[in-house]
């Protein structure tokens, strides 16, 4: 069992709907990252939560520590937003355990 | 530019080549790390540096691949005798001792081994 899971694994969405990525981890955390990675582009940090819950723009990315889950949402899709996002953990040994990333398609 | 850079960002080479493999880190960054992904996969930890001493690597990190960071600022990671199973994409990042905010990623270098 990996230490951080992803799902879906892929999603197809139309342009304006409301999308949710989910991410399960099993590991203790010091913070999690969420990551976007463009087709053979390199990767973008959004977000780095360690409780709560940020926005910024369109995202918003919530932690629920007690659950070991987080989720990144994303507001009014739009067709830029496709890419491949990542939930990555980091414990306080400065290790980091990813997922497998969701790819997320943005239908015009 | 005050991100992580990499270079080069593609690299095709024929199978038995060497390569190696640039990552210039925040400058105040004292720690940095290589990791690798393949498709359809996160990315794996390869090896970390604090300044200029390499703390810890994976056992995916193979007597063919070696990590430098001389002088604790830049670091080079070096595949010798490439095989076609080495193709993925080496990201490299950077942050500060004990931290995990500001884990900054480069772009990537993407490897084909042909």
């Amino acid at each position: 069992k990996n230490e951080v899971e992803q799902s879906p694994q892929n999603l197809t969405a139309q342009e304006g709907e409301f999308i949710t990525i989910n991410c399960s981890y099993s590991v203790g955390i010091s913070a999690l990252h969420w990551l976007q990675q463009h087709p053979g582009g390199g990767i973008v940090s959004l977000f780095m939560l360690s409780s709560g819950k940020k926005k910024h723009g369109r995202l918003i990315a919530t932690i629920n520590i007690q659950e070991k889950h987080s989720s990144l949402h994303i507001t009014a899709s739009h067709p830029r937003d496709s890419a491949v996002y990542i939930c990555a953990v980091g414990n306080t040994g400065n290790q980091f355990y990813f997922g497998t990333g969701t790819s997320l398609t943005v239908i015009p | 530019d005050t991100g992580v850079s990499q270079n080069p960002r593609h690299k095709i080479t024929k199978r038995g080549q060497n390569v190696t493999f640039r990552c210039d880190p925040i400058s105040e960054h004292n720690r940095l790390y290589w990791y690798r992904q393949t498709l359809g996969q996160g990315p794996e930890f390869l090896t970390y540096f604090q300044n200029e001493a390499q703390l810890e690597k994976s056992r995916l990190l193979s007597d063919r691949f070696s990590a430098e960071r001389p002088k604790g600022s830049f670091s080079t990671l070096e595949i010798q005798r490439t095989e076609q199973g080495d193709s993925a994409m080496y990201l490299c990042a950077s942050s500060l001792v004990g931290a995990v905010y500001g884990y900054t990623f480069g772009s990537g270098t993407r490897l084909t081994v042909v």
